[in-house]
């Protein structure tokens, strides 16, 4: 089936504007999450919803960064006054139980460049 | 000090080696493991899942983990070119919720 989508794949934005970057989950994934992946780093932890609800948003780095996923399938993180720091890779993960399960399914990334 | 450790590489060997991938934890709470192999431009894909300590094989991969040295390896045999990629291990546990903690990643070169 169908894997978890992204758009758009890459966004280039000057520094100060609003982005808006979408997450299409595995049908049917109770769980969404969204990650951080600085040049060379790991994936980091931004923000994790079961279903509509925002369970845990403890890795946004500052109140410029909200997440939504108001029907509880697709999900946009959107990053308000961008900043060249937030040039990175945003990887949407999904999975299929709501508790206990860490077998999480990524998307490709949206890789915004802040100029 | 990151809670998770993983040495960057570049690791090349020539092609039919076993290769070796490792990654160090500090904090023992950490229950379930995973191995992501990640392709230039894509995203992370799940390869092994490991529920606390012992030993799983899938195919060519084996993953090890022990709890009591908080270390944790990912072997690959008789490696091809197209394992070339970066590996990344992630870490969670219960208190975490369900977020993973991940290793920087270590770059594997197989040449043919």
């Amino acid at each position: 089936g169908a894997g978890v989508s992204q758009s758009p794949r890459y966004k280039v934005a000057k520094r100060g504007q609003d982005v808006a970057l979408r997450c299409d989950p595995i049908s049917g994934h109770v769980s969404l999450f969204w990650y951080q992946q600085a040049l060379g780093q790991g994936p980091e932890f931004l923000t994790y919803f079961q279903n509509e609800a925002q369970l845990d948003k403890s890795g946004l780095p500052s109140d410029r960064f909200f997440a939504e996923r108001p029907e509880g399938s697709v999900s946009t993180l959107k990053i308000q006054r961008t900043q060249q720091e937030d040039s990175a890779v945003y990887l949407c993960a999904s999975s299929s139980s709501g508790t206990g399960t860490y077998e999480q399914y990524f998307g490709p990334g949206t890789r915004l460049t802040v100029t | 000090q990151k809670e998770v450790e993983q040495d960057p590489g570049p690791l090349s060997v020539p092609e039919g080696a076993i290769v070796s991938l490792n990654c160090t934890y500090s904090n023992s709470a950490f229950q379930y493991f995973m191995w992501y192999r990640q392709y230039s431009r894509k995203g992370p894909e799940l390869l092994m899942y490991t529920y606390s300590s012992g030993n799983k094989e899938d195919g060519r991969f084996t993953a090890q983990v022990d709890k009591s040295s908080k270390y944790i390896s990912l072997f690959i045999r008789d490696s091809q070119p197209s394992d070339s990629a970066t590996y990344l291990c992630a870490m969670g546990h219960m208190e975490y919720g369900n977020k993973l903690v991940f290793g920087a990643g270590t770059i594997l070169r197989v040449k043919s």
